[in-house]
């Protein structure tokens, strides 16, 4: 079975710092993806950035990188220069997928972020 | 691309009632999911479609729920005999088939479940 962790259920960043949003996971397969996602308090969920476990580099998407350190099984989500539009739940994914074709997402519960000014 | 579309956002509805939400995917996306949150909680998978086929079923997909996607574009999600516990965010997400893995999952905005 496959599991995220997430342990921080809120985080506090002034604006225009950096802010690190932890994730681990478990899975024994060894090709899997790791997905962030941002849920504002309107409730759609924003992709923001995926790792591949087979992906050599960090994924970078603007102000958005993700710290994936496979032997640790974690996954975590920067974000730099935080701005106050950047106030909400962030929910790390992980989709197994062997054959590398598309399937259900397992999602951590979340952290609840605050940009302050 | 307009988006995965959910209707109603919001659904109150006294308890033993039957309810049925609708979500539209992304016009070119063969790959429909539903998840359901609670507060507090990510979302959890309770099914999918890959066109009109429904391949993968969650244990919490009891059968109260039920789930169609009768030509493959639009689905449906009906719940029976509403229950307290039913109280929820139903999302819905669509995705296309390419073989890629890293084809993220859109989603819609939800509809939100109140049991009276």
């Amino acid at each position: 079975a496959q599991k995220i962790t997430q342990t921080q259920p809120g985080m506090f960043v002034q604006e225009k710092e950096a802010v690190t949003l932890d994730c681990t996971y478990d899975t024994s397969d060894p090709s899997y993806g790791l997905f962030w996602y941002k849920q504002p308090s309107s409730g759609e969920m924003i992709f923001l950035i995926y790792q591949g476990s087979y992906d050599q580099q960090n994924a970078t998407e603007g102000r958005y990188s993700l710290n994936f350190q496979k032997a640790r099984k974690s996954a975590n989500l920067v974000i730099s220069a935080s701005q106050l539009g950047d106030s909400a739940m962030y929910f790390c994914a992980m989709r197994v997928s062997a054959t590398g074709t598309a399937s259900k997402l397992t999602f951590g519960t979340g952290t609840r972020l605050q940009v302050t000014l | 691309d307009t988006g995965v579309s959910q209707d109603p956002r919001h659904k109150i509805t006294k308890r033993g009632q039957n309810v049925t939400f609708r979500c539209d995917p992304i016009s070119e996306h063969n790959r429909l999911y539903w998840y359901r949150q609670t507060l507090g909680q990510g979302p959890e998978f309770l099914t999918y479609f890959q066109n009109e086929a429904q391949l993968e079923k969650s244990r919490l997909l009891s059968d109260r729920f039920s789930a169609e996607r009768p030509k493959g574009s639009f689905s449906t999600l009906e719940i029976q005999r509403t229950e307290q516990g039913d109280s929820a965010m139903y999302l819905c997400a669509s995705s296309d088939l390419t073989g890629m893995s890293n084809q993220p999952q859109h989603f819609g905005d939800g509809t939100r479940l109140s049991i009276l």
